[in-house]
């Protein structure tokens, strides 16, 4: 079965960038029309979305993350990263990569679709600190 | 403050059933499914009901989802000691474009 695992630096610098990988194992990032995501879960707080990026290229963040985030997919390695700029005490949490479902129409106007994560990687704590 | 508002707290003995409900607006559960997540302890969040009502392969049916207009419910009937976790809705917001979360609401069995 499909299985994801984040992997990256435990503790960033204040200011500093965030980055993070997840691993996709068994199947290709490349089929089907998965929507690649990343959440956090701040301490003592709820989840956060922050965002994902799809194989064809459709991306869509978090309004309140949307200037710092970046999220890619790199079909050679089977994995998809998280990229999170000028990090803060505030950005320390729990990441999580997963797999979500979606769609987009477009008509006369385009219109986004999201149906939940049904994959989830076991999280990697990062701790912004200097 | 979460875009989707759903109690901090519920509590039921083994046996009864809890029901949590989520309120958002015509943006959010009013135009879009609901999904449903459990995060037990120390875990990550697991998909318990997608599409406002339908359950995951391997979820037991003592949990069902619901939507009425812009709120929706998770129920768990039979309740038992292995589902204390925090339960969190979720929905796509046209207006934000993003998904939200509630807050989650904290399960505690007595």
């Amino acid at each position: 079965q499909v299985q994801l695992q984040e992997s990256g630096p435990g503790l960033v610098k204040p200011s500093e960038t965030l980055s993070l990988t997840c691993t996709v194992s068994g199947a290709s990032i490349s089929s089907g029309s998965y929507y690649w995501s990343w959440i956090r879960l701040p301490p003592g707080k709820g989840l956060e979305w922050i965002g994902y990026m799809s194989y064809s290229g459709i991306s869509n963040y978090n309004p309140s993350l949307k200037s710092r985030v970046t999220i890619s997919v790199d079909t050679s390695k089977n994995q998809f990263s998280l990229r999170l700029t000028s990090v803060t005490a505030a950005d320390t949490a729990v990441y999580y990569c997963a797999r979500g479902h979606g769609r987009r129409t477009v008509t006369t106007v385009t219109r986004d679709y999201y149906y939940g994560m049904d994959v989830w990687g076991q999280g990697t704590t990062v701790t912004v600190s200097s | 403050q979460s875009v989707l508002t759903q109690p901090p707290s519920a509590s039921g003995t083994p046996g009864q059933r809890v029901t949590i409900s989520c309120s958002g607006s015509r943006s959010n559960i009013g135009s879009n499914t609901v999904h449903w997540y459990q995060q037990l302890p120390g875990t990550a969040p697991k998909l318990l009901i997608y599409s406002d009502n339908q359950r995951p392969s391997g979820v037991a049916d003592r949990f069902s989802g619901s939507k009425s207009g812009t709120s929706a419910s998770l129920a768990i009937s039979g309740l038992q000691s292995e589902d204390e976790a925090d339960y969190y809705c979720a929905a796509w917001d046209d207006s934000l474009t993003a998904c939200v979360f509630g807050a989650g609401t904290r399960v505690t069995v007595l």
